[in-house]
């Protein structure tokens, strides 16, 4: 099977900046992927890593890990539209196709 | 372009009755994967559809059954509700298994 950890809060300020760790067990690996969602609202896909290193998409960044199991979301220049639970998401082989498992989310408030 | 949609938004319903959920996927589309998000909680996968077929089933009863229509919408049927199934209803549509892309949700409330 696979688990998920990450911090359940984290407290930031507007206009600083703030990482989100996660680290996972699985048995087999594809890939890491980073959800946000608003209080009432849906997921909203982020970014995938699949490889090792950083991925970058405008003030959000994403980095994995696979030799450590660990992969985090860096967030510059917080709003406080940023303001939201972020969830890490493994994408891991089941059964022949593909799974994927969210961790518990991580709560992130933005304060002024 | 559309994204996924779902219906509906809301619903109430009480123990012992049965709910069906719908969701249509983006366009272009073909895999519909059906969670369950209580509050404070990830999303737990409930079932995967492809080609009209249950691919994969996560740990949820076989009060819990889909469907998936030629033109790749999917239902979601859930028999003898208990209070424990109230939770939010996420839809997620993906081009086989890469990323997935989620609705709006449905949340039910069962009293």
């Amino acid at each position: 099977g696979q688990s998920l950890e990450q911090p359940s809060e984290v407290t930031a300020v507007e206009g600083a900046i703030v990482q989100i760790n996660c680290t996972y067990q699985t048995s087999g690996f594809y890939g890491l992927s980073w959800y946000q969602q608003h209080d009432g609202g849906a997921p909203t896909f982020l970014s995938y890593n699949a490889l090792d290193g950083l991925e970058e998409t405008g003030r959000f960044s994403s980095f994995l890990s696979r030799s450590d199991s660990y992969g985090y979301l860096l967030l510059q220049e917080l709003q406080m539209k940023d303001s939201a639970s972020y969830f890490c998401a493994v994408r891991a082989p089941s059964g022949g196709y593909q799974k994927v498992t969210f961790g518990i989310g991580t709560k992130l408030q933005v304060i002024p | 372009d559309a994204g996924v949609t779902q219906s509906p938004t809301h619903l109430i319903k009480t123990r012992g009755q049965q709910v069906t959920l719908r969701c249509s996927p983006k366009s272009g589309h073909d895999t519909v994967s059906w969670y369950q998000q209580a509050l404070g909680q990830g999303p737990q996968f409930i079932f995967q559809y492809y080609e009209e077929e249950e691919r994969q089933r996560g740990n949820f009863p076989d009060r819990f059954s889909g469907h998936q229509f030629p033109n790749y919408s999917s239902e979601l049927n859930v028999n003898a509700l208990l209070l424990g199934d109230s939770a939010l209803y996420l839809c997620a549509s993906s081009w086989d298994q890469e990323t997935q892309y989620f609705g709006p949700g449905t949340r039910l409330l069962v009293l």
